[in-house]
């Protein structure tokens, strides 16, 4: 099956510090790339949907200016968390999807980055 | 409001007996369903998925899910659970009114007895 990577898999940051984590494809062209976060014992909370190649559209309540998506190519999106503090530690979740069929195409999911900010 | 409910955190299971995890979803017509299997190091992966017709889900790893639409519930089964099953299950729908975006539940950690 689809397979997407993420990395790094953990990062310990100093508060105040920008952190940036990438989500690749390894072996299918993503058209959108998800970005979600989990708190512990949580559910995954979407935080943004890019699509190559244009601006990621954000769910309310998730600040852009601090949670920055790239999508820069059809296999990789990168999620910065800028100046980061301890309450953005969290677990971050990428997923992708190909094809132009939106909901009825599979999400895959990348595999997770734990951030503690100190 | 809450759209898709997993009422158990956590449930255990000897090895070889049978499973039902519950979801629940709160929508008035009838959503795309779907179960995600979550193992420590991996990526959530697509156990099954219902969008319309038979009712009776079969999926990958012997897993199947039944969506009746009388009690708004889409739970998942397996006749016969595995050690390797040991997992945290996620619930998921996706609605019109939300843009087809997936809807987690909070997840069920499935805990196998030897």
């Amino acid at each position: 099956g689809a397979v997407v990577s993420q990395h790094p898999s953990w990062v310990i940051c100093k508060s105040g510090t920008s952190v940036k984590i990438e989500c690749r494809s390894l072996d299918f062209q993503a058209t959108t790339m998800f970005w979600y976060r989990q708190f512990p014992k949580q559910s995954l909370m979407l935080m943004a949907t890019s699509n190559e190649g244009s601006k990621a559209t954000y769910e309310q309540g998730v600040e852009k200016d601090k949670f920055l998506i790239n999508h820069a190519s059809l296999t990789l999106s990168t999620l910065t968390v800028t100046s980061a503090h301890p309450e953005d530690s969290s677990f971050y979740i990428c997923s992708a999807r190909e094809g132009d069929r939106g909901f009825l195409e599979t999400q895959y999911f990348g595999p997770g980055t734990r951030l503690l900010v100190l | 409001a809450q759209s898709v409910t997993q009422p158990d955190i956590h449930i255990t299971v000897s090895e070889g007996a049978s499973l039902e995890l519950r979801c629940n979803y709160s929508y008035g017509a009838t959503p795309y369903l779907f179960w995600y299997v979550q193992s420590p190091g991996q990526g959530l992966q697509l156990l099954l998925k219902y969008f319309s017709g038979d009712t009776l889900v079969q999926g990958i790893k012997g897993f199947e899910a039944e969506f009746k639409r009388s009690q708004s519930s889409f739970n998942l089964r397996k006749p016969s659970v595995h050690w390797s099953d040991a997992a945290e299950y996620f619930c998921a729908v996706a609605r019109p009114d939300s843009s087809y975006k997936l809807i987690f539940g909070s997840g069920t950690r499935l805990l196998v007895r030897p």
